[in-house]
């Protein structure tokens, strides 16, 4: 069974400010890193699928890391913006079945 | 943009009643899959399923579980006798490939499953 966790739990900054929040996984049999933004009430909307050791993905104002030798991904939003606040979750896939951190809830305040 | 879709959106039920919360999965998908969140905990897999079979379930995943593709359309998670701790947000999801590597599972906005 893997342990994937996330830090910190919450995390509240101001518009503008620039934030990143770890993911760790086990990095044995490893396939993909999964990142995702949730808001209350909608989908959880897939932002990156990560793969190879030293990966690095970018969306816009964010942008993902993966260290899959030691086990672990950054996400990192430049420049928060109110419409940022959601709650973001990272999982880890061995086989057909994702493995989800507990998240990281963002509040950017305007 | 295609989206996986889920209804309802919210259901209560007594304990002991049977539910069936149902799923639309994008049209070209092949695997899908059930997750859940209890309140206050992580996400966690229930069941994968392909080609009209459960291709991977969870220990969460038991008799009182089922899943089932009665059409071409939709996605359904049977739970014949409710419990109170099957209280949860319900998440279907469905990727157009196997996921190992890089593929995408796209998920709908749940069903909040409340069991009084």
């Amino acid at each position: 069974i893997l342990n994937v966790e996330q830090s910190p739990q919450s995390l509240h900054v101001q518009e503008g400010d620039s934030t990143n929040f770890t993911c760790s996984f086990p990095s044995s049999n490893f396939y993909a890193l999964h990142w995702y933004r949730w808001e209350t009430a909608k989908s959880p909307e897939a932002l990156f699928v990560m793969t190879l050791n030293g990966d690095e993905k970018k969306k816009g104002r964010i942008s993902a890391t993966l260290n899959t030798k030691e086990g672990y991904s950054y996400l990192y939003i430049k420049g928060s913006q109110p419409e940022d606040s959601a709650t973001y979750l990272c999982a880890s896939n061995a086989g057909n079945m994702l493995t989800f951190g507990g998240g990281t809830r963002l509040m950017v305040k305007p | 943009e295609p989206e996986v879709t889920q209804t309802p959106s919210h259901q209560v039920t007594q304990m002991g009643q049977e539910v069936i919360l149902r799923c639309v999965p994008i049209s070209n998908h092949l695997y899908f899959y059930w997750y859940r969140q209890i309140l206050g905990q992580k996400v966690e897999f229930l069941v994968s399923f392909y080609n009209n079979e459960i291709s991977e379930k969870s220990e969460i995943f038991d008799d009182q579980f089922s899943v089932e593709r009665p059409d071409g359309s939709n996605f359904t998670l049977k739970i014949r006798s409710t419990k109170l701790e099957d209280s949860a947000m319900y998440f279907c999801a469905s990727s157009i490939l196997f996921p190992q590597g890089s593929y995408e599972q796209y998920f709908g906005p749940g069903t909040r499953l409340t069991v009084t």
